[in-house]
């Protein structure tokens, strides 16, 4: 199947940015997302990227995307402690399967 | 926006017995249907995908008769574990999207966690 590596743990305190990666093997995706789960839940889609973009923002959060290195990437600024969870990145393969990363668990200090 | 439903949240069963899980699009339609399943501290697994009006697709290296999929409608999927044993105990999720090819992101329900006793 495809793969798709993430840091399994990140600590950052609460009003700093946070950089949450993912590296991927699989290029044909036109699409990149990202979702957070938060404890005994589901997971929440919080953005996504088209294949041929480099940059997205959406108010505190940025994605970047680097295809030639198949690296995405998460910034979340001002980081706040309801920010903690656990991120997933994901894309598509087989035409509508979507293949999650391991996850990142963001940790947030106040 | 787009609305998945999933219930119970939580169950605890014995050993031996079936439980169903629903999953429900609350505000779409959904022709496909995606049943996860997620162990403690580890990503979501791919169970199998629930076609309306057709049979289930499953993954390798899920059992079929075990892991019952029904989609009875366009906003209605179900995941019957039958004859249930501790470990099954797990956190099950549901997805559908809106449309298909990876355009549309998939929409998620909370999730069911599954205590076998």
């Amino acid at each position: 199947g495809e793969d798709v590596e993430q840091s399994l743990f990140l600590s950052v305190r609460e009003g700093d940015s946070s950089v949450i990666n993912c590296t991927y093997t699989d290029s044909s995706s036109t699409y990149l997302y990202w979702y957070k789960q938060e404890p005994g839940a589901g997971l929440q889609l919080l953005t996504y990227i088209f294949s041929n973009m480099d940059m997205k923002q959406d108010q505190r959060l940025t994605v970047l995307l680097n295809k030639k290195d198949k690296h995405l990437s998460l910034r979340i600024a001002d980081t706040q402690t309801g920010d903690s969870a656990i991120y997933f990145c994901a894309g598509v393969y087989n035409f509508n399967k979507f293949y999650f990363g391991s996850g990142t668990k963001l940790n947030v200090k106040p | 926006g787009a609305v998945v439903s999933q219930h119970p949240s939580r169950v605890i069963c014995k050993s031996g017995t079936s439980v169903k899980i629903e999953c429900r699009s609350l505000d779409f339609q959904a022709t496909t249907m995606f049943w996860y399943r997620q162990f403690p501290k580890q990503s979501l697994m791919l169970m199998a995908t629930s076609n309306e009006g057709s049979k289930a697709t499953y993954e390798q290296g899920v059992e079929k008769d075990k892991f019952l999929i029904n989609h009875a409608s366009l906003t209605l999927s179900t995941l019957t574990v039958t004859s249930a044993h501790p470990e099954d105990s797990s956190f099950y999720i549901c997805s559908a999207s809106k449309g298909t090819g990876g355009r549309s992101p998939l929409h998620f329900g909370n999730g069911t966690r599954l205590t076998v006793t």
